[in-house]
This record gives C-alpha cells, structure tokens and sequence, in this order.
C-alpha cells in the first residue's frame, strides 16, 4: 500500500532563510504528489501538485517542489522563507488516477524566527 | 463566493451521546471527504463519497457514520460507539476525485467532556 513519510516533526527557520521539507513516498510506481499547508486551527490549503513531466514544480507563495524518483522523495523549498509561512505542512500522495483519496504524511511544524 | 462550511467550529460532547457535525458546500463538486486530525498523527480519511447517495469507508470508519442525500452536504455522525472521538475533523471536497486537489473546510473541533 501506498504511504508518504514526512521524517521531521518540527523544523525552525530564521526569517529570510532557505527552507526544505522533506517528503519521502512508497509506491512502486510514479504516484500524484500534493504538498498542502494549515495555518493553526484551519482547514488545508493546497500549495503545488505533482504529476508527470517536469520534476520542478511550481506553486503558490512561492514555494517549489522537486520529485526525484531515484530517491522517493518530493520535497517543497522555498528560497527565503517569511514569518507568515510558519504552519504545519502536509505531504500527500495517491497511488493512481482511479484512487478514491488522499493519504497524508503526519506533518512538519515550520516555526520561524527573526 | 463558493467555498466549504464546517459547522460547528466547537463542539462538545458528553461520553455515550451521538452528535452530527456538518459540511456543506456550494463549489458544485462532486466527491467529498472527511478526515479526522489528531496531533503528531496527520489527516486519516473517514469516509469518502464520490457521488450523491453513495459512500465508502475510510481507514478508520469504525464509530462513524455518513449519509450523502444531496450534492452539497454530506455530514458526519460521530456515534457513541466511537471510543475517542476527541479530534480536529476536516471535511473537504473536490470536483470529480483527489486529482483535482481538495478544497477544505475550516473544521470542526470535538471534545467529549
């Protein structure tokens, strides 16, 4: 069965610091990747999709995600992180087109300090 | 403007009481979810509906129940049965299925007292 494995719990940025979260999926295929965010107490917000094509994908807020097959993983980056990006992120993956929903990995809380 | 409702944003519970927490939507999508969020543990799907009076079991539906009567609801019973109901629950819905990405709810907070 498919799983998506977010390794860090919690991560802490200085403002205006690069950022990458790290997304680790087991499938033995290439699955659909989702990077979504919750702001504390809110529903989630999606924030880039991957699916086929280019490995880079773009997103909103200007975050940016990388699928490399050889290593399992998509992780989301951001080159300089601001003090509204502190949240909890959420790594997604489904299995294949005619999969029913989403599984989520536990989650990385991104604090960010001045 | 089109979106999710999750109502209540608070709820309380006493042990052994059944209670309905609500999701409406007005995007017009077809499929709609409902996960259950608990610290340190993620998103873990419920129940699922990917068409009107039809509905699947997630991976912990056990002390849930469902129904989907019209497009835009599709609320959740949280039955006595459910041995720790406490939780952060999330509705979210999407046009035709998970490709499409979700939409979510603000979610609905239960605490059985």
């Amino acid at each position: 069965a498919q799983s998506v494995t977010q390794p860090d719990i919690h991560i802490t940025v200085s403002e205006g610091a690069s950022l990458e979260l790290r997304c680790n999926y087991s499938y033995g295929a290439t699955p659909y990747l989702f990077w979504y965010v919750q702001s504390p107490g809110q529903g989630l917000q999606l924030l880039l999709k991957y699916f086929s094509g280019d490995t880079l994908v773009q997103g909103i807020k200007g975050f940016e995600a990388e699928f490399k097959r050889s290593q399992s993983s998509f992780n989301l980056r951001k080159p300089s992180v601001h003090w509204s990006d502190a949240a909890e992120y959420f790594c997604a993956v489904l299995a294949n087109q005619a999969g029913t929903a989403l599984i989520f990995g536990k989650g990385t809380t991104l604090s960010v300090s001045s | 403007d089109g979106g999710i409702t999750q109502s209540p944003k608070y709820l309380f519970r006493k042990e052994g009481q059944n209670v309905t927490l609500s999701c409406e939507q007005n995007l017009n999508h077809d499929a709609m979810y409902w996960y259950r969020q608990d610290p340190g543990q993620g998103l873990r799907l419920i129940y699922y509906s990917q068409i009107v009076n039809d509905f699947q079991k997630g991976d912990i539906a056990e002390g849930y129940s469902v129904s989907r009567e019209k497009k835009e609801s599709f609320p959740l019973t949280v039955t006595s049965a459910q041995k720790n109901p406490t939780a952060f629950y999330l509705c979210a819905s999407s046009p035709d299925g998970p490709l499409s990405g979700y939409t979510f709810g603000s979610g609905t907070r239960l605490t059985v007292v």
